[in-house]
């Protein structure tokens, strides 16, 4: 059962531009969800996260808003660079533990 | 400074063979996890351990094995190494926070 859903494999934006990653969750106990980054051959990275309590959450660039009614979250990245060409992961702690249930990505380009 | 390392990055190996992937963390924290990436991209769980206790095991074969000889470090062993192994591990930690640091990973491909 796919706790964590992002539907858009890919996503291709200019840059310049914003970019808007989106996450659909089927779990209304989590209470936590993270953004990762991941570039090929390397580890995700650890972007941005929000709290259930909130509905949004921003760190200079990067804003994670959270729609707990719709059970949806978004990542809007503005303006978006050629170095945010990357895969993007949204993520929740399953209840209980710590390990944590990933979307299966987005691959996001940014065209100079 | 690398704040979770794997080693190797990558390991081919044979059908029947046992391996090990080593993971160190240098951040100081208390829960370490290992997550595999299959072919089809999704990130899943197999083991974490929290002050050396196991505290998760997904329902992975037991011919995988976590071995934590101390705080800083999980090893991942794998016994009988079959197709279906090949794979990325990646090896994450974590201290009483939601955030996991992650690893570069480890590409494992079975032949």
């Amino acid at each position: 059962d796919q706790q964590v859903k992002q539907n858009s494999p890919s996503l291709s934006v200019q840059e310049g531009r914003i970019s808007i990653l989106n996450c659909d969750y089927t779990n209304s106990m989590f209470d936590y969800f993270l953004w990762y980054k991941k570039y090929p051959a390397e580890g995700p990275t650890f972007l941005i996260s929000i709290s259930s309590i909130k509905d949004k959450n921003e760190d200079g660039r990067f804003t994670v808003f959270l729609n707990k009614s719709a059970k949806h979250l978004s990542l809007h990245i503005v303006p978006s660079q050629p170095g945010d060409s990357a895969v993007y992961f949204c993520a929740a702690p399953r209840e209980g533990q710590g390990n944590l249930i990933f979307g299966k990505g987005t691959k996001l380009s940014v065209k100079p | 400074d690398t704040a979770v390392s794997q080693t190797p990055k990558y390991l081919v190996t044979q059908m029947g063979n046992d391996k090990s992937i080593k993971c160190e963390q240098n951040l100081g924290h208390d829960t370490m996890y290992w997550y595999k990436q299959d072919s089809k991209k999704f990130l899943k769980i197999m083991f974490s351990y929290n002050n050396k206790e196991l505290i998760i095991n997904e329902t992975v074969p037991n011919r995988f094995s976590p071995k934590s000889p101390d705080k800083a470090h999980l090893n991942l062993h794998i016994n009988s190494l079959e197709l279906g192994d090949s794979a990325v591990y990646f090896c994450a930690s974590s201290q009483r926070t939601r955030e996991q640091y992650f690893g570069p990973g480890t590409r494992l491909t079975v032949t």
